[in-house]
């Protein structure tokens, strides 16, 4: 099992523009999660999804879309960046919510992403 | 408000020392609370994870304490190893079928040779 996977590791974006991040996970989770972690901070929640076809906004949605259409696949969306989007991106996945009674998430290895 | 402080934010020691750090958290109600280790570069990965019911979990040289009444949890490390300098994150789940995990600010630990 490959876990979780996230494209691309780096990537740099000018004030306008917009990508997709990519997060794919092998372990039939229905369960995902992206997070986004500043220095000094814990991680925040931005999006999560219970299954496919489900989304649900976290703890700092703005600026951010999300789809989830199989449930290998949940990708990030960022539209229009701005400056305060820069931050390092992690994908999650688990069998049940939140990694659910002794379970746990399983996070991908992160997109460092700036903004300029 | 929910949430996770952890102490101390960043720690030296040398190779082969003990350590141990801190966390505790105002959340409430407390369903369970988990240790992850992050390295510089990666995401993190699950170390312990104790229920409300648990004062103790062990993982190898790391060793996880739970006071639930007083809400503080540490991680001892024991005789440390240059593969330990990491961020440690402790992270508490509200309620059992939740997605909305709070996160500790994590302990930046580097071990020296």
């Amino acid at each position: 099992n490959a876990g979780v996977t996230q494209t691309p590791k780096f990537r740099i974006l000018k004030i306008g523009q917009s990508m997709t991040l990519q997060c794919t996970q092998d372990m039939n989770h229905n369960y995902m999660y992206w997070y986004r972690q500043d220095p000094g901070m814990g991680l925040k929640l931005i999006y999560y999804s219970v299954g496919a076809g489900i989304t649900d906004k976290g703890e700092v949605p703005n600026g951010y879309n999300v789809s989830r259409s199989t449930t290998e696949d949940f990708p990030l969306r960022l539209e229009l960046a701005a400056p305060s989007q820069t931050s390092v991106y992690f994908c999650a996945s688990s069998m049940r919510p939140g990694g659910g009674g002794k379970g746990t998430q399983y996070f991908g290895p992160g997109t460092r992403l700036l903004v300029l | 408000k929910n949430q996770v402080e952890q102490s101390p934010q960043s720690l030296i020691i040398l190779e082969g020392k003990n350590c141990t750090l801190q966390c505790n958290y105002t959340v409430s109600p407390f369903s369970n609370l988990r240790w992850y280790k992050q390295d510089t570069g990666r995401g993190p990965v699950s170390l312990t994870i104790m229920t409300f019911s648990e004062n103790t979990k062990s993982n190898g040289r790391y060793t996880a304490t739970l006071d639930a009444d007083t809400k503080q949890s540490s991680l001892h490390i024991t005789a440390s190893q240059l593969s330990d300098s990491a961020s440690y994150i402790c992270v508490v789940t509200p309620t059992l079928n939740t997605d909305k995990l709070i996160f500790g600010t994590g302990t930046r630990l580097q071990v020296f040779p």
